[in-house]
């Protein structure tokens, strides 16, 4: 099993581009969760699905887009790239809500 | 104020030495407690995981949690260079409108010299 893997695994934008970033996991997990990383802040929850076909706001959602149309993926978008989304985007997921996150291995984004 | 505080370091120690990290909160309604792991430019990965207070051991770690302060640590015996790491604590409440989000520290950057 490869567990979670996320594509890509860098990236640098200009101010203004659009992109989207792809979780997938083989782990049969209902939940699927997308944070990001910056210094001195910890992780923080963008958004969340507990299901294909359902997704829901975190903590910081704003500038930021999810999709889930497979259990299996987990999309993050997004749409016009500001440098304050400049940061290290991890997915998890999870078996049931309270049970164990697995995270995936990162992808960096850097917006110029 | 955040809910959850954690200093975040460097500690460096030597081989051998007791580690003792520690998170405070300020939300009652957590309940859950966890440690997470992350070396460097990977992703975090679940150490240990304790919902009551008192103590949860494994191997050379120790989780401890005491509801009343508000208060968790994360102790490593014998550190290893291998223990050399960022450690994140996380916190999730029991239930309500927040059920199974984890909430994070901010993460304490651990080096163990040999």
């Amino acid at each position: 099993n490869a567990g979670v893997t996320q594509t890509p695994k860098f990236r640098v934008l200009k101010t203004g581009q659009s992109m989207t970033l792809l979780c997938a996991q083989d782990m049969n997990h209902e939940y699927m969760y997308w944070y990001r990383q910056d210094p001195g802040m910890g992780l923080r929850l963008i958004h969340y699905s507990v299901g294909e076909g359902t997704t829901a706001k975190g903590e910081v959602p704003d500038g930021y887009n999810v999709s889930r149309l497979k259990k299996q993926n987990f999309l993050l978008g997004l749409e016009s790239a500001a440098p304050s989304q400049t940061s290290v985007y991890f997915c998890a997921s999870s078996y049931r809500l309270e049970g164990e996150q697995f995270f995936g291995p990162g992808t960096r984004l850097t917006v110029l | 104020q955040k809910e959850v505080e954690q200093d975040p370091g460097p500690l460096s120690v030597p081989e051998g030495a007791i580690v003792s990290l520690n998170c405070t909160y300020s939300n009652s309604a957590f309940q859950y407690f966890m440690w997470y792991r992350q070396y460097s430019r990977k992703g975090p990965e679940l150490l240990m995981y304790t919902y009551s207070s008192g103590n949860k051991e494994d191997g050379r770690f120790t989780a401890q949690v005491d509801k009343s302060s508000k208060y968790i640590s994360l102790f490593i015996r014998d550190s290893q260079p291998s223990d050399s790491a960022t450690y994140l604590c996380a916190m999730r409440n029991a239930g309500g409108t927040s059920y199974g989000k984890l909430t994070f520290g901010q993460g304490t950057i651990l080096t163990v010299h040999p």
